[in-house]
């Protein structure tokens, strides 16, 4: 089966820190998101794109997240300083125009900021 | 604005029970797409099904069936004959008329499902 990619999985990092986290969505799909996950607010969208163009990016701290495709094959979404906030799990989820069935989702990438 | 609700935080069963996971949605959009996700402890989420708003037939798959009504903005969904395995967090979601353009997922805020032996 074709799937999303993560990495890394697991990140620890102090506050202050800059946290990259990538994403190799499916082969064909032109659709990516990236949610953040966290028991205090549950998933929560960050940012959009299709055909690598955002489309919404409402839901990211801008001062400090920031979400890019550099091409089809790479999500990036940067966090810069890292705050103990920001501490969650975030996911990358890809799809394709008009497709039969739901977005695929990666394995999350648990970020633990201390 | 739309909205996904799931009211039960949590549910526990015991192995072999039926259980039904409610959601409620909100929107304006005369076409959405409703879908529901599990998550396990492992943490992926995992894609179970999607209906569009034109489409309330119910649908079964195994011990999985969901309930779509629109007259009650509700589409619920039941495990029959409950196994430990189904122990997770199910996430119900809702995308607007945009989801064949790449519109976005809305998820509640999902039901953990203990299913004891």
């Amino acid at each position: 089966d074709a799937r999303v990619t993560q990495t890394p999985r697991h990140k620890v990092t102090e506050m202050g820190q800059e946290v990259t986290m990538r994403c190799q969505p499916i082969l064909g799909h032109n659709t990516v998101f990236w949610y953040r996950q966290t028991m205090m607010q549950g998933l929560e969208l960050l940012a959009y794109f299709r055909n690598r163009a955002p489309l919404d990016d409402s839901g990211m701290p801008k001062d400090r997240f920031s979400a890019e495709m550099p091409d089809a094959t790479l999500a990036t979404l940067k966090i810069q300083p890292s705050e103990p906030r920001d501490s969650a799990v975030y996911f990358c989820a890809s799809g394709r125009d008009r497709q039969g069935h739901g977005y695929t989702f990666g394995s999350g990438t648990r970020l633990t900021v201390v | 604005a739309q909205k996904v609700t799931q009211a039960q935080t949590e549910i526990s069963v015991v192995e072999k029970e039926d259980v039904t996971l409610d959601c409620v949605y909100e929107t304006r959009d005369t076409t959405y797409y409703l879908f529901w996700y599990k998550q396990p402890p492992s943490g992926e989420l995992v894609f179970l099904i999607r209906r569009n708003s034109f489409d309330e037939q119910n649908e079964i798959s195994g011990r999985y069936s969901w309930n779509f009504q629109k007259s009650t903005s509700s589409f619920n969904f039941t495990i029959t004959a409950s196994q430990v395995v189904d122990s997770a967090v199910y996430f119900c979601a809702l995308s607007g008329e945009a989801y064949n353009q790449g519109g976005k997922l809305i998820f509640g805020q999902g039901t953990e499902l203990s299913v004891k032996p």
